[in-house]
């Protein structure tokens, strides 16, 4: 099994502050990692495919970067719909996921 | 716009056994694999069960083989989830959610979720 790490696992920022969380993979995954968007009370909602490619309707202030195994999200200037909490997850093995164990971005 | 609708949860007891359905419309179900993705109260997300869009392969995760059967119904657009020997650690939302394409680890459309509680 592949294990997903990300760090921290909660932060606080504030309104227009460039955040970054980072995920790390057990093993090279290539790029076959996503990161996924989930306010409380919802589904998940797809951020980012393939590490680096932004899903249709999602604001270009989201990026993703990396490969192999440590990727990072980074969102550039945070706004007040942002405050969520952000998973990773790998698709190398597909269809058997892993999902990391999440980032809770709080208001500072 | 994709739709995802997740019934069948509720209050079960242990050892008991319960059946999750996902009705799905708006895309041709048939082509896409779909998975199973849990997340119990409070904690992050675990996938479950994934069926493929096409050949009828299934997979499960390690912590379900053996008690978790996934099925579809292509005809009637519905995904299954059939729980049996039910634990206290199965209590989660249960999501069902549809892979970009038949060979996609990207869940791109994800059900609202339905509740699964298994308590004495």
């Amino acid at each position: 099994d592949i294990q997903m790490t990300q760090s921290p696992s909660s932060l606080s920022a504030s309104v227009g502050d460039r955040v970054t969380i980072t995920c790390r993979a057990s093993q090279d995954i290539s790029s076959y990692l996503n990161w996924y968007q989930q306010k409380p009370g919802k589904a998940p909602k797809i951020l980012i495919y393939a590490a680096s490619n932004l899903q249709s309707g999602v604001p270009s202030r989201f990026s993703g970067s990396g490969s192999g195994t440590e990727f990072t999200l980074t969102i550039s200037s945070l706004q007040p719909e942002d405050f969520a909490t952000y998973y990773c997850q790998q698709s190398f093995l597909t269809p058997r996921l892993t999902f990391g164990g999440g980032t809770k971005v709080e208001i500072k | 716009e994709v739709q995802l609708v997740e019934s069948g949860g509720g209050l079960v007891h242990p050892g008991g056994s319960l059946r999750l359905s996902c009705g799905a419309s708006n895309f041709t179900f048939s082509s896409y694999a779909m998975s199973w993705v849990r997340q119990a109260p409070g904690k992050g997300l675990e996938w479950v069960s994934a069926f493929s869009g096409s050949g009828g392969t299934t997979y499960y995760a390690d912590s379900v083989k053996g008690r978790f059967t996934i099925s579809r119904d292509n005809s009637k657009n519905t995904l299954f989830l059939q729980m049996n020997s039910l634990r206290a650690e199965d209590t989660a939302v249960y999501y069902c959610a549809r892979h970009r394409g038949s060979y996609s680890g990207t869940l791109d459309y994800w059900g609202q979720g339905t509740l699964v509680t298994v308590s004495s």
